[in-house]
């Protein structure tokens, strides 16, 4: 069963506008969420991160929201540009392993139109 | 910057074929990762490693085995490759501590297995 969860298999949006990419988790002792974004024929890069003990954190572009009691965060980038075109995947660590074990979303590829 | 290098872009094999995916980090983190990434399902870990000649499985080890003789290298062998093996596999690498949270991607290698 999907411990984390996207959605939304795509998402298109028109450049400059806000993109908005919602992951939900179902274990509440999840405390550290990643973002990562993958261009076609690369790896995925860091992208953002956040903590539980937060609620929101930015980086230019991007911010991150969770909320932890709908055990939902979502990934706002504004405004969007054509280069954001690209998978995004939600992760978050996994205690059950050992460090270092992060479970990821099944991903959202957004499509940023000119 | 952390670097990340997997021996092969691309790479087309038989079926039964014995395949070897290696992947070399430069920061000498100690945590390393094997993923494969397939539409619709995201990226799905078959086995790490968090120290020298140390690994676990991951969610999908079927049919896979992995090397880590020395820090820097992750190996991922496919013993007799099948069809449903064809994908994009992924390595990582990422610190202990706090950093360990970040995973680091090499550029994937895209396999097909006839």
């Amino acid at each position: 069963d999907q411990q984390v969860k996207q959605n939304s298999p795509s998402l298109s949006v028109q450049e400059g506008r806000i993109s908005i990419l919602n992951c939900d988790y179902t274990n509440s002792m999840f405390d550290y969420f990643l973002w990562y974004k993958k261009y076609p024929a690369e790896g995925p890069t860091f992208l953002i991160s956040i903590s539980s003990i937060k609620d929101k954190n930015e980086d230019g572009r991007f911010t991150v929201f969770l909320n932890k009691s709908a055990k939902h965060l979502s990934l706002h980038i504004v405004p969007s540009q054509p280069g954001d075109s690209a998978v995004y995947f939600c992760a978050t660590l996994n205690y059950g392993g050992s460090q270092g074990n992060l479970i990821f979303g099944k991903g959202t590829k957004l499509s940023v139109k000119p | 910057d952390v670097k990340v290098t997997q021996s092969s872009r691309y790479l087309v094999k038989r079926t039964g074929e014995k395949v070897f995916l290696e992947c070399v980090q430069d920061m000498d983190h100690e945590n390393m990762f094997w993923y494969r990434q397939d539409p619709g399902l995201g990226l799905r870990l078959i086995y790490f490693s968090y120290d020298v000649k140390m690994k676990e499985k991951g969610d999908i080890p079927e049919g896979y085995s992995v090397s880590r003789e020395k820090k820097e290298r992750f190996s991922l062998i496919l013993e007799s490759a099948s069809t449903n093996q064809t994908s994009m596999y992924l390595c990582a690498s990422s610190s202990s501590g706090r950093e360990a949270d970040t995973q680091y991607f090499g550029p994937g290698t895209r396999l097909t297995v006839l």
